[in-house]
């Protein structure tokens, strides 16, 4: 059965430091949406792809938050610098064609 | 604006009774889907079921079903003769444009299944 891969799974890394997630879709989604949730909450959408394009970015904090899917397969959601209130999980997912999202197992952030 | 309310927080069932967990949703579009989600411990995103705005037929599937109703708005989840692994989060959640997806989240409703 086809899944949505994450790395790593854990991540505890001290404030001020760059982090890094990384995210595999499902093969042929062409879709990829990154999810942000914070403890006791629903996940909130921080970016969505469509191939290589960004469609909804609006709620990513880019001053210190940037994603990329290069060629439109697989893509990289990084934080520079982290701060304590980014502690969260970060959850991956993607759709054909804006259908059903399946999501990956998540990374857990945890920033000291 | 749309919005996802989960109003049940925490809700405990010893094992073999029947729970629903509540969903109530605002959207101002007239094509919408919802979505419920189940997250055990693990903390991945489980698909259970899409529903359009168009079809308000109920769904059953095992021991899940699902009622929805656009009088009140409403599309809840019914677990009959629960087991301990249904305990998990369950969330609902909103999409209203077809071409982008973007999910609108509850709260979500931790279920707890006690043996």
């Amino acid at each position: 059965e086809a899944e949505v891969a994450q790395s790593p799974r854990y991540k505890i890394t001290e404030k001020s430091q760059a982090v890094a997630f990384w995210c595999d879709p499902i093969s042929g989604h062409a879709t990829l949406y990154w999810y942000r949730q914070i403890l006791g909450q629903g996940p909130e959408l921080l970016v969505q792809f469509q191939d290589e394009s960004v469609v909804d970015d609006s709620q990513l904090p880019k001053d210190r938050f940037s994603a990329e899917r290069l060629k439109g397969v697989d893509s990289t959601l990084k934080i520079q610098p982290a701060e304590l209130g980014d502690s969260a999980m970060y959850l991956c997912a993607s759709s054909f064609l804006g259908d059903t999202q399946y999501f990956g197992p998540g990374t857990r952030l945890t920033v000291l | 604006a749309q919005k996802v309310t989960q109003a049940q927080t925490e809700i405990s069932v010893v094992e073999k009774e029947d729970v629903t967990l509540d969903c109530v949703y605002e959207t101002r579009d007239t094509t919408y889907y919802l979505f419920w989600y189940k997250q055990p411990p693990s903390g991945e995103l489980v698909f259970l079921i899409r529903r359009n705005s168009f079809d308000e037929q109920n769904e059953i599937s095992g021991r899940y079903s699902w009622n929805f109703q656009k009088s009140t708005s409403s599309f809840n989840f019914t677990i009959t003769a629960s087991q301990v692994v249904d305990s998990a989060v369950y969330f609902c959640a909103l999409s209203e444009e077809w071409n982008t997806g973007k999910l609108i989240f509850g709260q979500g409703t931790t279920l707890q299944v006690k043996p």
